[in-house]
């Protein structure tokens, strides 16, 4: 594809329920990355995946968040049971090699917990 | 841990001039990347400028360019001849270079605003 394409744009999702974003980084890109960023902030990484492995996950919050890219494309965030403290936009990221030095970035989803 | 901080919660600039946003850094490193991206109402993250620890030169791009202080970990943005498309939240972001450590690490942002 041309660009990082996230999915949904929005979710409002109610306290508790299992939620899961969807990144497809731009073809060929192996280095992936999800971000999460709060209103009024900058992003804060939570995970990064070189193809299907996932070499760093010291930004995940908690055991309620896992991120998979099982076939070294498409990646998913999922996290469970959400809770307020989850609202936020999660942006994700791709680059074409590991030691390449620009990173493209979605649209980002904007989770809503009500 | 790396730190990046931008002082300037809101900064706004006359069409046409001139306008500086300021970053400064803290890391114990000595090669590593700065950027400033610039994000717009649609959220999406877009790269502005770049800049490689190593080169003493000042990264230009156009309208946009840094002064990059190694010394002082300081790394501000001009933007030259301001524009109403400029309008954004602008963030630093600081990447190391070390085999294995990959993320960027972003500053709070700084949202500027261009007045006709």
């Amino acid at each position: 594809g041309a660009g990082v394409s996230q999915s949904p744009r929005y979710k409002v999702a109610k306290r508790g329920q299992d939620v899961a974003l969807r990144c497809d980084p731009i073809s060929g890109h192996v280095s992936l990355f999800w971000y999460q960023q709060a209103l009024g902030q900058g992003p804060e990484f939570l995970t990064y995946f070189q193809n299907e492995a996932q070499l760093d996950k010291s930004g995940l919050p908690s055991d309620r968040f896992f991120a998979e890219r099982p076939e070294g494309s498409v990646s998913t965030l999922k996290i469970q049971r959400t809770q307020q403290e989850d609202s936020a936009v999660y942006l994700c990221a791709s680059r074409e090699e590991q030691g390449g030095a620009e990173a493209f970035f979605g649209q980002g989803t904007r989770l809503t917990v009500v | 841990a790396q730190t990046v901080t931008q002082s300037q919660p809101e900064m706004s600039v006359q069409e046409a001039e001139t306008v500086t946003l300021s970053c400064t850094y803290d890391t114990s490193e000595s090669d590593y990347y700065l950027f400033w991206y610039k994000q717009p109402p649609s959220r999406q993250m877009i790269l502005v400028i770049r800049q490689e620890a190593y080169k003493q030169q000042n990264a230009t791009e156009n309208r946009f360019s840094v002064n990059f202080q190694k010394a002082a970990k300081s790394f501000s943005l001009k933007i030259s001849d301001s524009q109403l498309g400029d309008a954004a939240m602008y963030f630093c972001a600081y990447r190391s270079r070390i085999q294995g450590a990959q993320k960027l690490v972003f500053g709070q942002g700084t949202r500027l605003t261009i007045n006709p």
